[in-house]
């Protein structure tokens, strides 16, 4: 149980083009949902917490209207790179924290996203 | 606010060597502890967790005692395993308001085992 899965799992681009990443959780539900952006030193950024039916709440320094997260079910979460760059280029992952728990968090297995 | 401070790496071991990666924490209150582990390529897997102080989380073959009086909570293992080289975190939650907790992350050891 609690596994949470991601799409794509990897994805290249052109720059200046969008990209989408799904992430699901297969077998709960979640009212939290979490993205993380992983730096090439192994160091994980939360990006921001996604909440379903509401606006999701981003970390200091992270850009909104770039990285759009749409929460519209307790399954799904999605994260849109706009108007991506190279150096947007990173590992990104989610995880989900199932409804009435706390303290946990299953993650997925990130999407390698490369923006040429 | 909440911090977890970990040992830097890499940390390269030969195998059936003992491993011990320190992780200590400052926090409100006394919350939940993990270690997490990230296999190259992969996400974050829960390896283990303890819940209140004294308590031994154990999965694997990894143990981590929650201790409250130094404050930490480090990993060890007996004899480590090339398949347990991974990068290694150490967490703990903390609410952040509107329901919702989140994780606060050490930076990360890479260990590598060699035959």
């Amino acid at each position: 149980g609690a596994v949470v899965s991601q799409h794509p799992s990897w994805v290249i681009c052109k720059s200046g083009t969008s990209v989408k990443i799904e992430c699901r959780s297969l077998d709960f539900q979640a009212t939290t949902m979490f993205w993380y952006r992983q730096f090439p030193k192994q160091s994980l950024m939360l990006m921001a917490t996604s909440n379903e039916g509401s606006k999701a709440t981003y970390e200091q320094g992270v850009e909104k209207d770039k990285f759009l997260i749409n929460h519209a079910s307790l399954t799904l979460s999605t994260l849109t790179v706009t108007s991506a760059h190279p150096e947007d280029s990173s590992f990104y992952i989610c995880s989900a924290n199932p409804s009435g728990t706390y303290n946990e968090q299953f993650f997925g297995p990130g999407t390698r996203l490369t923006v040429l | 606010g909440d911090s977890v401070t970990q040992m830097e790496g890499p940390v390269t071991l030969s195998e059936e060597a003992f491993l011990t990666i320190n992780c200590t924490y400052t926090a409100t209150g006394y919350p939940s502890l993990f270690w997490y582990v990230q296999y190259p390529g992969e996400g974050l897997q829960l390896l283990l967790k303890a819940t209140k102080a004294d308590d031994k989380g154990s999965n694997k073959g990894f143990e981590a005692t929650y201790r409250k009086e130094t404050t930490s909570f480090h990993l060890e293992k007996g004899s480590v395993q090339v398949s347990d080289s991974a990068v290694y975190f150490c967490a703990l939650p903390g609410y952040s308001g509107a329901g919702s907790y989140q994780l606060t992350f050490g930076k990360g050891t890479k260990l590598s085992v060699i035959p």
